[in-house]
């Protein structure tokens, strides 16, 4: 049982590439997340989709877009990546009635110089 | 003020030590409590849930939570090296909310 799968793990990108972050779970889930982690800043939400077909607005979504691609893929792109974009991604999945217990993937970790 | 607070630490404790780990809260409205563990290079993976007031006791794990001083902990008992990791409180107000609030992480070491 792979859980929640994240491609790629490493990814350099010059400043103003554009790159996509993809997310696959295999739990059956109705609800998946995106986060971003930063040293001193902790888990920060980008953007979620409640259940296929909606995508709504975290705590930091600018610069980001997504797509719910289907039940089990949510991607997220960066269209002009910029220097604050360098972190660790998480794409994270959950049911809809435990939507506090989350299943996280293994992160991406990307730098923009 | 952020409405939860974490004390990032790093803390070191001896194997066997007890190790207590705390998050404080500011909004009322939270109903639910857990608790992560992160291990380096890992994505976070739930360790302890409760819902509202009190205690919930896993093996050497215990969440506690204070709704009335908004203060939530785990206690550790018999620490292990395979404990060392960073530990990240999460809160949420339920209501399908889908954003939890998490703390910053505090990084613990479980020195042999």
């Amino acid at each position: 049982n792979a859980g929640v799968t994240q491609t790629p793990k490493f990814q350099v990108l010059k400043t103003g590439q554009s790159m996509t972050l993809q997310c696959a779970q295999d739990m059956n889930h109705n609800s998946m997340y995106w986060y971003r982690q930063d040293p001193g800043m902790g888990l920060r939400l980008i953007y979620y989709s409640a259940s296929e077909g909606t995508t709504d607005k975290g705590e930091v979504p600018n610069g980001y877009n997504v797509s719910r691609l289907n039940k089990r893929e949510f991607s997220l792109r960066l269209e002009s990546a910029a220097p604050s974009q360098t972190s660790v991604y998480f794409c994270a999945s959950s049911t809809v009635a435990t939507n506090e217990k989350l299943f996280f993937g293994s992160g991406t970790q990307l730098s923009v110089l | 003020q952020k409405e939860v607070e974490q004390d990032p630490g790093p803390l070191s404790v001896p194997e066997g030590a007890i190790v207590s780990l705390n998050c404080t809260y500011s909004n009322s409205a939270f109903q639910y409590f857990m608790w992560y563990r992160q291990y380096s290079r890992k994505g976070p993976e739930l360790l302890m849930y409760t819902y509202s007031s009190g205690n919930k006791e896993d093996g050497r794990f215990t969440a506690q939570v204070d709704k009335s001083s908004k203060y939530i902990s785990l206690f550790i008992r018999d620490s292990q090296p395979s404990d060392s990791a960073t530990y990240l409180c999460a809160i949420d107000s339920g209501a399908g909310s889908y954003q939890l609030t998490f703390g910053k992480g505090t990084k613990l070491s479980v020195i042999p």
